[in-house]
């Protein structure tokens, strides 16, 4: 199992970003997936579930109405639109995989969003 | 649910017995009750699920316990590489942290 995140970096307030994580090494299409944050020095945050198929998102409330998640089932590709960018939202971006009990139970090795004014 | 865990960080030696506390702002299932650790600059790795089931190369001197409110995870003769940060996790929400030195 890999995942392999992309698409941080430096952005201003207010700014775009758009993070992408590309999977391999196991049957994507059938597992849901997640993305969790951590902000420099402190602990995890999640703050976003796509199912298998797609069909059912969920978001913290924290990102709600500003992020947007979806999949790509065919490219294996899990990606997190950003938009509105805050202060609050620097932190190391990981997509995770769904486990057994709702678990993450694969993590990638993370992408970095940086939100300056 | 609001999970938190105590001691923000322990301080103990090669060898010794590391007990970590989560406990639950209201009754939870243990079920789905996880614990996580994170080592310096790398990303969290599942260590058990379930309370207590081990996660694939989760060495079997770790070991998960609990119920309704009040969860541990206790490590046994503490080895060089035990030596991180871990967290709880039910659903949607992480425990702070305990930073195990």
């Amino acid at each position: 199992v890999q995942l392999v995140e992309s698409g941080g970096g430096l952005v201003q307030t207010g700014g775009s970003l758009r993070l992408s994580c590309t999977a391999s090494g196991f049957m994507f299409s059938s597992y849901a997936m997640h993305w969790v944050r951590q902000a420099p020095g402190k602990g995890l945050e999640w703050i976003s579930h796509v199912s298998s198929s797609g069909s059912t998102i969920y978001y913290a409330d924290s990102v709600k109405g500003r992020f947007t998640i979806s999949r790509d089932n065919v490219r294996n590709l899990v990606s997190l639109q950003m938009n509105s960018l805050r202060g609050d939202d620097t932190a190391v971006y990981y997509c995770a995989r769904n486990g057994v009990k709702a678990t993450f139970d694969h993590w990638g090795q993370g992408v970095m969003v940086t939100v300056s004014s | 649910v609001v999970l938190t865990q105590s001691p923000g960080t322990l301080a103990l030696s090669p060898g010794e017995r590391g007990t970590l506390s989560c406990r639950a702002s209201q009754s939870i299932s243990g079920s789905y009750l996880a614990w996580y650790q994170q080592r310096p600059g790398q990303a969290p790795r599942l260590l058990m699920s379930d309370e207590s089931s081990r996660a694939t190369g989760t060495a079997d001197r770790f070991s998960g316990s609990g119920s309704g409110t009040v969860f541990t995870l206790t490590i046994d003769r503490l080895e060089p590489e035990d030596f991180a940060v871990y967290y709880c996790h039910y659903q949607d929400t992480f425990g702070q942290g305990t930073r195990l030195e």
